[in-house]
């Protein structure tokens, strides 16, 4: 089955700057990657995801890169600001057919004001 | 989009006893999912509940330690049987609208076990 590593754990930055995290993945029939942000004592919510049929995407202070030869994945968050303070999860899966995403072990994002 | 709803959002219960969440979502979709977040963790895939069928369990979960339903595409529950210490976690809904979209999930039940 497909197998999610992502790093760092803790990401601590002052605000303003730019916070990357980065994940891999072993199955390279996976085609769909989302990423989930999770608030204290919050459901996670897609915050962005990419397909395998593109190499970045962008939505305002948020981009997603992906490199399908090296099977990682990264999402970029620029102009951080306290309210992203959050935990982040990369997943991946199959679409189509059995959807079972597999998640990450999640990124602790702190921005100090 | 779906909203799904859960409850309860949170009980303490004794050891050995069980309880049962529910999920209901506002919409049709095609596949619902159990998840577990232990404190601090990451999300793992306890079954995904199937319509009028047997769940279909991942490895490390059971039927008998975790009986789920869904006999319709908007309702689901989950059962924590014979519950011990251990089991005190987050128990998550999650919906999928359409195979390879959006997961949308529950807010959450927060279970301890004394």
């Amino acid at each position: 089955g497909e197998n999610v590593e992502q790093h760092p754990s803790t990401l601590s930055v002052q605000e303003g700057d730019s916070a990357v995290i980065k994940c891999t993945y072993s199955d390279s029939a996976s085609n769909y990657f989302p990423w989930y942000k999770q608030e204290l004592g919050k459901r996670p919510q897609l915050i962005i995801d990419i397909r395998s049929n593109v190499g970045e995407k962008k939505d305002q202070r948020i981009a997603v890169t992906l490199n399908k030869t090296a099977k990682h994945f990264s999402l970029h968050i620029t102009e951080t600001q306290p309210e992203d303070s959050a935990v982040y999860f990369c997943a991946a899966n199959l679409s189509g057919g059995s959807y079972i995403p597999t998640f990450g072990r999640g990124t602790s994002l702190i921005v100090h004001p | 989009s779906a909203v799904i709803s859960q409850k309860p959002s949170r009980d303490i219960c004794q050891r050995g006893t069980s309880l049962t969440i529910q999920c209901q979502v506002d919409s049709q979709v095609t596949m619902m999912f159990w998840y577990r977040q232990q404190p601090g963790q990451s999300l793992t895939l306890i079954a995904t509940a199937n319509q009028g069928s047997e769940a279909t369990y991942e490895s490390g979960f059971v039927i008998d330690k975790f009986p789920i339903s869904r006999p319709n595409l908007t309702f689901s529950t989950l059962t924590v049987s014979n519950m011990s210490p251990e089991d005190s976690s987050i128990y998550l809904c999650s919906a999928v609208q359409r195979s390879g979209g959006e997961l949308f999930f529950g807010e959450g039940s927060r279970l301890t076990v004394l």
